[in-house]
């Protein structure tokens, strides 16, 4: 199967950092992509994963281990405006599975 | 660029009306998507097209019907609408770099379209 598992929610402090999970029971797959979603908006991207290993861009690292299922999200700094959903999708040629999300809220 | 456009943003039908979500993109992606997402979910992919005049089913596709005629416009046709097809509905697209494993690059989606069948 492609199941995907995401933590539902996570509270942090402003300023920490904080470390999102995703498992999933496939393989095959191109690449794993993140995701952010601010609540009643559309997804926005914010990182991808080909090959194992980190992958940083400012303040957002993605990590995959294919041998190991999984990948995760790390943040840095965190901000009030980082509150929001994070969606882990997984890439199969032109499809896309996406996993659940979790549910970060910062709070000051 | 306006991106990803999605019409309309919010509608409201009767049980067993029909309707069409209009999905335009500008930026000559030759992927297309609809997903939809239900309160608290990801997204759950609903058809999509590698091209114009190609489509191909997702995860959820009972219930609706697409059509690409044209690299720009991806809508999405609801015949008979039930309660259970209250969500959002998003429209993505995506570039093909062309290379053997058909990697993508990200996603572009749209504002979404809420809809709430009574």
């Amino acid at each position: 199967g492609q199941n995907i598992d995401q933590p539902t929610e996570m509270t942090a402090t402003e300023g920490a950092i904080v470390q999102i999970n995703c498992t999933y029971q496939t393989s095959g797959f191109n690449g794993l992509f993140w995701y952010q979603q601010h609540a009643g908006e559309a997804p926005t991207f914010l990182s991808y994963n080909v090959l194992d290993g980190l992958e940083e861009k400012g303040r957002f690292s993605s990590f995959l281990s294919r041998s190991k299922g999984y990948s995760y999200l790390l943040l840095k700094e965190l901000q009030m405006k980082d509150s929001a959903s994070y969606l882990c999708a997984v890439n199969y040629g032109q499809n896309f599975v996406f996993g659940p999300g979790t549910r970060l809220s910062v709070l000051p | 660029n306006a991106g990803v456009t999605q019409t309309p943003k919010f509608r409201i039908l009767k049980i067993g009306q029909s309707m069409t979500l209009q999905c335009a993109q500008d930026m000559n992606h030759n992927y297309m998507y609809w997903y939809r997402q239900d309160p608290g979910m990801g997204l759950k992919l609903i058809y999509y097209s590698v091209g114009a005049g190609i489509t191909d089913k997702g995860e959820v596709p009972n219930g609706y019907n697409v059509s690409r005629s044209t690299t720009e416009d991806f809508p999405l046709r609801l015949e008979l609408a039930a309660p259970s097809q209250t969500s959002v509905y998003f429209c993505a697209s995506s570039y093909d770099r062309g290379d053997k494993i058909n990697l993508q690059e990200t996603q572009y989606f749209g504002p979404g379209t809420r809809l709430l069948v009574l």
